[in-house]
Parts: structure tokens; C-alpha cells; sequence
């Protein structure tokens, strides 16, 4: 089945700084990529998903890149505000009728 | 409001007994899961169902059962609850033919 790996497990940045995490996955077949973003005592939220038909999504000052021969996928997140303090999740899944594979987090702390 | 309810929002109870976790959706989703989640920590998938009468086994099945017997609700049963079984959980729902999950706010256990 499929494994997803994240780094770093925590990020600390300062603010107006740009900060990256990585996932890696291994079942190649994946097609759907989300990210989650989870404030403190919040429910997780998608951020950003890509769909592996494209290479790269962006949406304000987030992105999202996709290496499919690799098997690695990444957020970006540009001029950071103490306000995207979190703790992000990347999944990896193929359509249909299985479920999302987590990876384990990062918790990223923007200091201001 | 198109939402995911969860039910209670905090429990604490002693050990050896019988609980159920509700969880709700009015958003017409077919599939639904239960997440494990210590706070801010990993996400376990416990159960899931992609339809009346269809439930899987996650990671983390053992101790817990479901139930699928209407489209918008899921319970989740302790049979006997442990103090290893304090967390939070996590009800989680996507479309039939989509895959973004969409996440309650979860019922705080504590099992004393």
C-alpha cells in the first residue's frame, strides 16, 4: 500500500520568510496530492491540492509542486505570517475508492 | 449549513465502559471515516465506509466498531473503553467521485 513520507517534522521560520516541506510516496499509481492545514485545537482544512496531471498549483502565496518520477511532492509557502502557524499534513492517494495516506505533520512556527 | 457534527464535543469516562461517538453529515457524502489524533500528532485511520452498509478497517481498528446504516451518520463504539483510548477523534467525510476530505471538529476523550 502506500507510504508517505514528510520533512521536517518542525519548521520554525521568520516571519516574511518562505518555508518548504516535502513528501515522498511510493505507490507510484497516487494521483491526488492535498495538503492539510491544522491550527491549534481546529479541525484540519485542505489548503491545496494538485492532481498529477500538473506539475505545479498556486494559490496567493502558497504553491504546490509535483515530481512525479521522483515521488515527491511540496508546499511552499511564501512571506509567511504568524498567522500560517500550523501543523500541515501532505496525503497521497489514487482516485476512487481509497482512502487518503497521511504523512505524519510538520509543525511550522512563524516567529514574528 | 452544509457541515460534519460531531457529538459529544468532550467526554470523560472510566474505564471498562461502553461508548458511542456520533458524527453527522449534511453534506451528501457517500464516504465517510474516523481519524485517531492526539493533538497535533499523526492522523489514524480507524474506519471507513463508502456507502450504506459498507465499512473498512483502518490502521487502527481494533477495539472500535461502526456502523453504516444511513448515508449521513457514522457512530463510532468503544465497546470498553481503556485509558489508552484517550485522544481525539476525528470524523471525516468526501464526495462519492472526489477526494477532498472534509473534517469535523472532533470529540475529546479521556478515559480515566
Amino acid at each position: 500500500g502506500e507510504n508517505v513520507e514528510q520533512h521536517p517534522s518542525t519548521l520554525s521560520v521568520q516571519e516574511g520568510d518562505s518555508a518548504v516541506i516535502k513528501c515522498t510516496y511510493s505507490d507510484s499509481a497516487s494521483n491526488y496530492f492535498p495538503w492539510y492545514k491544522q491550527e491549534l485545537g481546529k479541525r484540519p482544512q485542505l489548503i491545496i491540492d494538485i492532481r498529477s496531471n500538473v506539475g505545479e498549483k498556486k494559490d496567493q502565496r502558497i504553491a504546490v509542486t509535483l515530481n512525479k518520477t521522483a515521488k515527491h511532492f511540496s508546499l511552499h509557502i511564501t512571506e509567511t505570517q504568524p498567522e500560517d502557524s500550523a501543523v500541515y499534513f501532505c496525503a497521497a492517494t489514487r482516485s476512487g475508492n481509497t482512502p487518503l495516506v497521511f504523512g505524519k505533520g510538520t509543525r511550522l512556527s512563524v516567529i514574528a | 449549513e452544509a457541515d460534519i457534527y460531531q457529538t459529544p464535543r468532550y467526554l470523560v469516562i472510566g474505564t471498562g465502559k461502553k461508548i458511542t461517538l456520533e458524527c453527522s453529515q449534511t453534506m451528501g457524502h457517500d464516504k465517510m471515516y474516523w481519524y485517531q489524533q492526539d493533538p497535533g500528532m499523526e492522523l489514524h485511520l480507524i474506519h471507513y465506509s463508502y456507502g450504506v452498509n459498507s465499512t473498512e478497517k483502518g490502521d487502527l481498528s481494533s477495539e472500535s466498531t461502526v456502523s453504516r446504516i444511513r448515508t449521513e451518520h457514522f457512530p463510532l463504539t468503544l465497546e470498553s473503553a481503556r485509558p489508552s483510548h484517550t485522544s481525539q477523534y476525528l470524523c471525516a467525510s468526501s464526495p462519492d467521485r472526489g477526494t477532498e476530505q472534509f473534517f469535523g471538529p472532533g470529540t475529546r476523550l479521556t478515559v480515566l
